[in-house]
């Protein structure tokens, strides 16, 4: 059964910051993994999605990474600002079917 | 397009009742997928559907709940009778099944069982 972790659970950071969000998984075997923003009291967002066969995917000042036989993956936010306070979560997709095993989340807080 | 629909945002009911959470997909979507979200646990798939048949109900709790799709526009999720445990926040979600399968997300029904 997949399992998803992400450390750490909460992080705070001065605005301007580069930070490094980390999600590890316990089955290799995966069809694509999505990082998705939550804001308080609202749905998710997905923000990049990586395909197993790819090793990165960038959207403005975010990029993932992704290490397929390692089982992890990485969200780094350059130059952090306040609007990027949310919860994020990874989420892995396993060849086997359609659903999506979710980690626990970070929670980010970004200080001004 | 207007997105995931969830109706309603928010519920407060009395343990026993019968609730009903309901979900219209982004227009085109054949995939649907029911999420709950507690802190203790964080974000649980419940049930999921492809092209209006449900394919994996192993994440469903009890036979308290049930999860309906009668057409491509439209779902429920069903909760009778409702107990305080099974107050949390739960989503609904859409996607293509072919390409990158990226799920949308609905807004969520904040459900609160007193």
């Amino acid at each position: 059964k997949q399992e998803v972790t992400q450390i750490p659970a909460a992080l705070s950071v001065p605005e301007g910051e580069n930070l490094v969000l980390n999600c590890s998984f316990t089955d290799s075997a995966i069809y694509n993994l999505q990082w998705f923003r939550q804001d308080p009291g609202k749905g998710l967002t997905s923000l990049l999605l990586i395909q197993s066969s790819q090793r990165e995917q960038t959207s403005g000042r975010l990029n993932a990474s992704l290490d397929k036989s390692s089982g992890r993956s990485t969200l780094y936010i350059a130059a952090s600002q306040p609007g990027d306070s949310a919860t994020y979560l990874c989420a892995v997709k396993n060849n086997a079917g359609n659903m999506l095993t979710f980690g626990g989340g970070t929670r980010l807080m970004v200080k001004p | 397009d207007a997105g995931v629909i969830q109706s309603p945002r928010h519920e407060v009911t009395e343990m026993g009742q019968e609730v009903t959470l309901r979900c219209k997909p982004i227009s085109g979507h054949n995939s649907l997928f029911w999420y709950r979200q507690t802190m203790m646990r964080g974000l649980e798939l419940l049930i999921y559907f492809n092209n209006n048949v449900p394919i994996d109900d192993s994440g469903m709790p009890e036979d308290r709940f049930s999860a309906k799709m009668p057409n491509a526009s439209f779902s429920t999720l069903k909760i009778q009778p409702s107990e305080p445990r099974d107050s949390a926040v739960y989503f609904c979600a859409s996607s293509l099944l072919s390409g990158s399968n990226t799920q949308y997300f609905g807004p969520g029904t904040r459900l609160t069982v007193l």
